[in-house]
């Protein structure tokens, strides 16, 4: 069975920073894919990245981008020059190819302090 | 285009009652789903459709039903609510490219 794990409760950093929030996930598909959310205080789900495992490249979104690590099965989310409204939940998910069901981390609160 | 609509976005229930927390999708989407968020864990699959007609369970299956009669419609139903089914529910649309998520039905059952 596949599992998603996120090993950072909650992190906390200033406004302008970076700051890499961690996922690891354990399975024996060769074709999947792997997702980043977002959940804020009004609890939208919100979908922040994704990343096909069969591209090498690392997906990037404006301020976001990962480090997809197949072989060590590790997907970082690196968030550049955080931003107040970066406050939020972010929940690490895996979804086989086979099918459309998403697996999740217990996610990581996110504090980006003024 | 209204996405994945959910209502009600609140609701209190007491023990052995039932209830039907609706969910709809305007963007002809097959796949929709279900699924339950408690605090300190992730979302967790209730019960999923792969198109009208064809339902299946997720990993918490016990104590909800589903149907799914129409493309765009796909109502989750618990039966007897119990207080161990206090969560926030979601309802999900998409494919492998992204999974579209309703607001959310914060449900308490006392």
């Amino acid at each position: 069975a596949q599992t998603v794990t996120q090993s950072q409760p909650e992190m906390s950093v200033q406004e302008a920073e970076t700051v890499t929030l961690s996922c690891t996930y354990d399975t024996s598909e060769s074709n999947y894919y792997l997702f980043w959310y977002k959940q804020p205080p009004s609890r939208q789900m919100i979908l922040v990245i994704r990343q096909e495992a069969y591209k090498q490249q690392n997906a990037t979104e404006n301020r976001f981008s990962v480090n997809f690590q197949k072989a060590a099965k590790s997907f970082s989310l690196k968030i550049s020059d955080s931003q107040l409204g970066d406050t939020a939940m972010y929940f690490c998910a895996f979804m086989r190819g086979s099918n459309y069901q998403l697996i999740w981390g217990a996610g990581t609160k996110l504090i980006i302090k003024p | 285009n209204a996405g994945v609509t959910q209502t009600p976005k609140f609701q209190v229930l007491k023990t052995g009652q039932s209830m039907t927390l609706q969910c709809a999708q305007d963007m002809n989407h097959e796949y929709m789903s279900w699924y339950r968020q408690d605090p300190g864990m992730g979302l967790r699959l209730i019960h999923y459709s792969v198109g009208a007609g064809i339902t299946d369970q997720g990993e918490v299956p016990n104590g909800y039903n589903v149907s799914r009669s129409t493309t765009e419609d796909f109502p989750l139903r618990l039966l007897s609510a119990a207080p161990s089914q206090t969560s926030v529910y979601f309802c999900a649309s998409g494919g492998h490219y992204e999974q579209y998520f309703g607001p959310g039905t914060r449900l308490t059952v006392t």
